[in-house]
């Protein structure tokens, strides 16, 4: 079965520091990498999208992928209070239908 | 300017009834969703439509049916509904399939 996984934390960082957020999936033909936000009792927000292994710079976010060890990551710079939020892995596999599919998520926590 | 509506936002029912939720996109995508969310988070996608046509259905009762009456719109009808259909369902959509997707705000399904 297809999967995707994630550490469920809470992962807990203070203000300014660098939260690591990790995901791995299964399937080695997944072409399409992305990480949403969801704030409690809201939808998911995307965040980044990374196709080809390495790393990817957004502002205060980097996703880094690793096609061979079949990871992605989501780095958060300068972590603020606002950061706090659940962080879902999505990974769109292949066989012609791209079916997306999500992680459970991580909830991370910046405290002040 | 919503860029994916949807409708109702809460929705509160009593067992074995029918219930339909409205789904709309202004962003000129390809592609439309449906996720179920449970207790536990988990985003869990049911049904996808690419122009108009089912390209994904999940393991999903067949007292749920989608309905895409154009590229914009994309409604959900659940038949007979029971206790374990309370959750938060998400229509989504995207460019096209397997790119960044974005979600609505959220259907809050409580049936009691």
């Amino acid at each position: 079965q297809k999967e995707v996984e994630q550490n469920s934390g809470p992962l807990s960082v203070p203000e300014g520091a660098i939260a690591s957020l990790n995901c791995t999936y299964s399937d080695r033909g997944s072409q399409s990498f992305f990480w949403y936000r969801q704030y409690s009792g809201k939808s998911p927000e995307l965040i980044m999208f990374i196709y080809s292994n390495g790393d990817k710079e957004d502002g205060r976010f980097t996703a880094q992928l690793n096609k061979a060890s079949q990871y992605v990551s989501l780095l958060i710079r300068d972590s603020q209070p606002s950061d706090s939020a659940t962080y879902l892995c999505a990974v769109s596999l292949s066989g012609g239908s791209y079916i997306p599919t999500f992680g459970r998520g991580t909830s991370l926590i910046v405290h002040p | 300017d919503t860029a994916v509506s949807q409708t109702p936002k809460y929705l509160v029912t009593q067992m074995g009834n029918d219930k339909s939720i409205k789904c709309e996109q202004n962003l000129g995508h390809d592609t439309m969703y449906w996720y179920k969310q449970d207790s536990k988070k988990f985003l869990k996608i049911m049904f996808s439509y690419n122009n108009k046509e089912l390209i994904i259905n999940e393991t999903v009762p067949n007292r749920f049916s989608p309905k895409s009456p154009d590229k914009a719109h994309l409604n959900l009808h659940i038949n007979s509904l029971e206790l374990g259909d309370s959750a938060v369902y998400f229509c989504a959509s995207s460019q096209d399939q397997g790119w960044a997707q974005y979600f609505g705000p959220g259907t809050r399904l409580l049936v009691l």
